[in-house]
């Protein structure tokens, strides 16, 4: 059974505060991951592909641990339209969700 | 931006009613997919669908589910006999290849109540 696993949440930070997610997965051959984020009551909405080497964009940073099946996504500069759900993805295939962590950015 | 839609945005039903959940996925994507959320839980694999069949489905999509492209843009998922337990948002997403590496864009949703 393929498992994604997430921070439990929510996270409580003020503007401008860097917070970072971590996630692990189960399935050693999964070769695809991505970030998703979900505002409430909405669908899942793409936020970035995550490579092996790490990848940038704008304050968002993905990184891919596959020796130790961890990903993790760092936002810099946190602003209040980043409140939302925070979902690891891995894809092989079909997609696997974790459950997500909740980002609460307050003024 | 193209994007995945999807109706109706809210459907209620009596249990044991059949539903029909349709989608228009994004024009030029060949793999299509219905997920699921249950209220408060992740979003859960149904089912991936390419060249006019299934091509991978979940231990969820049992014989009450159904999908089909009845033509050349329409994705439908078919509930036959709807029971308390189906109530979630259902959504539909499409790729534009198969495979692990292309992302999945998901359209906004239909929240199934049943009554």
């Amino acid at each position: 059974r393929k498992e994604v696993e997430q921070d439990p949440g929510p996270f409580n930070v003020p503007e401008g505060a860097t917070v970072a997610f971590n996630c692990t997965y189960s399935n050693s051959a999964s070769q695809s991951f991505f970030w998703y984020r979900q505002d409430c009551r909405k669908e899942p909405k793409l936020l970035m592909s995550v490579y092996s080497s790490g990848n940038e964009d704008g304050r968002f940073t993905a990184q891919l641990n596959r020796a130790s099946q961890y990903i993790s996504l760092l936002i810099r500069d946190s602003k209040l339209s980043d409140s939302a759900t925070y979902l690891c993805v891995v894809n092989d295939s079909t997609l696997t969700f974790g459950k997500g962590t909740m980002l609460l950015v307050s003024p | 931006e193209p994007e995945v839609t999807q109706t109706p945005s809210h459907q209620v039903t009596q249990m044991g009613q059949e539903v029909i959940l349709r989608c228009v996925p994004i024009s030029n994507h060949l793999y299509f997919y219905w997920y699921r959320q249950i209220l408060g839980q992740k979003v859960e694999f149904l089912v991936s669908f390419y060249n006019n069949e299934i091509s991978e489905k979940s231990e969820i999509f049992d014989d009450q589910f159904s999908v089909e492209r009845p033509d050349g843009s329409n994705f439908t998922l078919k509930i036959r006999s709807t029971k308390l337990e189906d109530s979630a948002m259902y959504f539909c997403a499409s790729s534009e290849e198969g495979g692990g590496n292309q992302p999945q864009h998901f359209g906004d949703g239909t929240r199934l109540s049943i009554l």
